[in-house]
């Protein structure tokens, strides 16, 4: 068990509509990490946030967005879903910024139909 | 742009035959490779992180090893347990981000 948390563990809805996955990070971990795994393109960074604020963008799309908030658990938000989006996405988390390692949660399987 | 090619994709051992799993990386500045294992179904699970060149850190059966190029994951005597995907990552200076580039991994399994 790596300490970081991810609900729900598995979603299914319909294409155009929205969801929201959720991550809480080990405790006192302050940067959050959210990617997507699909299986043609791996694993794949969308998005970090570190104590609240956004701090780096990867390869997300701009119907998804994301949010840390004060107790630092954070939201990624997918709208208008297709039925590319399906795949598993995962929240990690690490201490700091910088070089150190990042523990994954164990992940939300979404199926967009 | 940052990559990541792992070989081979997937790799058939005996109980107790040695072998290694390569990782070869295209960086521009390296922060920080990192080793992960993943069952199926499960969150990427942290192994190792390397910082520079010569560098080596073992954890029971495996050994990490990195050069300026590429990254090696040596497996000796493995066990059944050890069957999993194995998946490598950089992490590169400059830009802002922290996130990880991650290669799509090497399907290993052991069989008794």
């Amino acid at each position: 068990d790596s300490g970081v948390t991810q609900t729900p563990k598995h979603l299914i809805t319909a294409t155009g509509q929205r969801v929201t996955l959720r991550c809480s990070p080990r405790s006192g971990d302050l940067s959050v990490y959210w990617y997507q795994q699909s299986l043609d393109q791996g694993l794949q960074f969308l998005i970090q946030y570190y104590n609240g604020e956004e701090r780096a963008k990867g390869n997300i799309l701009e119907r998804f967005s994301a949010q840390q908030f004060p107790d630092l658990h954070s939201e990624l938000n997918l709208s208008s879903l297709e039925l590319g989006d399906s795949a598993l996405y995962f929240c990690a988390s690490s201490a700091g910024e910088g070089v150190d390692e990042q523990y994954f949660g164990p992940g939300t399987r979404l199926t967009v139909t | 742009e940052d990559q990541v090619t792992q070989s081979p994709e997937a790799l058939r051992l005996q109980e107790g035959e040695s072998s290694s799993l390569n990782c070869s990386y295209t960086v521009s500045g390296l922060r920080g490779l990192f080793w992960y294992r993943q069952d199926p179904g499960k969150g990427p699970e942290f192994l190792f992180t390397l910082y520079s060149a010569g560098e080596e850190k073992e954890k029971e059966r495996l050994k990490a090893t990195l050069t300026k190029k590429e990254s090696f994951l040596h497996i000796t005597a493995p066990k059944p347990e050890d069957s999993a995907t194995y998946l490598c990552a950089v992490q590169a200076w400059g830009g802002g981000a922290d996130g990880l580039t991650f290669g799509k991994g090497t399907h290993l399994i052991i069989q008794p």
